[in-house]
């Protein structure tokens, strides 16, 4: 079936650092999601795209929907302690929206 | 306003038992999905409604059932549980059930020993 393949799977950030991550599939999104979650709370959407090619920003987060709708992208900037959690890359399955896919996301650790 | 607010917040139950969860969406929200959450599989859509009727299901047994209410809310059930239903089971509200609306609750934190 679909899948979502996001990487890397887990990243150390040093505060000041860019990051970046992305995720591709094997089938063709006319939406690409970003999510977020912190520990012990449900996910919170960051950016939402809608056309190949769309580079959208919400502050220091930059999102792009790949041209050939099989990838997108997430670009953190000047990353600080609070950027810390997991990220997911989500798109909806079939005609409803409301059945989303996920990937296994990318986890932001603080560097030691 | 109010969030998407599930209970109970955690919950232990023995194999073999049932279960059931409570979601109150946003108020105002029409659309209701539900997702499981573990380390293996990571976040699987269960299912969909929408103005109390279920849109779309996910591939999980029929072991687990919803429903949604005329005021939004809705219910999950999972009967004869197994030790791998343990998992965090997540709740999320929209509008019209768009794309972009979708609002995430905290989750019901369910173990099944």
């Amino acid at each position: 079936g679909q899948q979502l393949n996001q990487s890397p799977q887990s990243m150390f950030i040093q505060e000041g650092e860019d990051v970046s991550m992305n995720c591709t599939s094997s089938s063709i999104f006319n939406t690409w999601l970003w999510y977020k979650q912190d520990p012990g709370e449900g996910p919170v959407l960051l950016i939402a795209l809608y056309k190949a090619g769309e580079l959208t920003s919400n502050g220091r987060l930059t999102a792009q929907f790949g041209i050939t709708r099989k990838d997108s992208f997430l670009n953190i900037s000047a990353s600080i302690p609070s950027d810390v959690g997991i990220y997911f890359c989500a798109g909806p399955l079939g005609g409803s929206q409301g059945n989303l896919i996920f990937g296994k996301g990318t986890k932001l650790s603080v560097k030691p | 306003k109010a969030g998407v607010t599930q209970t109970p917040r955690y919950l232990i139950k023995t194999r073999g038992q049932q279960v059931t969860l409570s979601c109150s969406p946003i108020s105002g929200h029409r659309s209701v999905s539900w997702y499981q959450q573990t380390p293996g599989q990571g976040l699987q859509f269960l299912f969909e409604y929408f103005s109390e009727t279920q849109r779309n299901k996910g591939n999980f047994p029929g072991r687990f059932s919803g429903r949604q209410f005329s005021n939004s809310r809705s219910e999950m059930n999972v009967s004869t549980l197994e030790l791998g239903d343990s998992a965090l089971y997540l709740c999320a509200s929209s509008q019209t059930g768009d794309n972009y609306g979708y609002t995430f609750g905290s989750g019901t934190r369910l173990t099944v020993v």
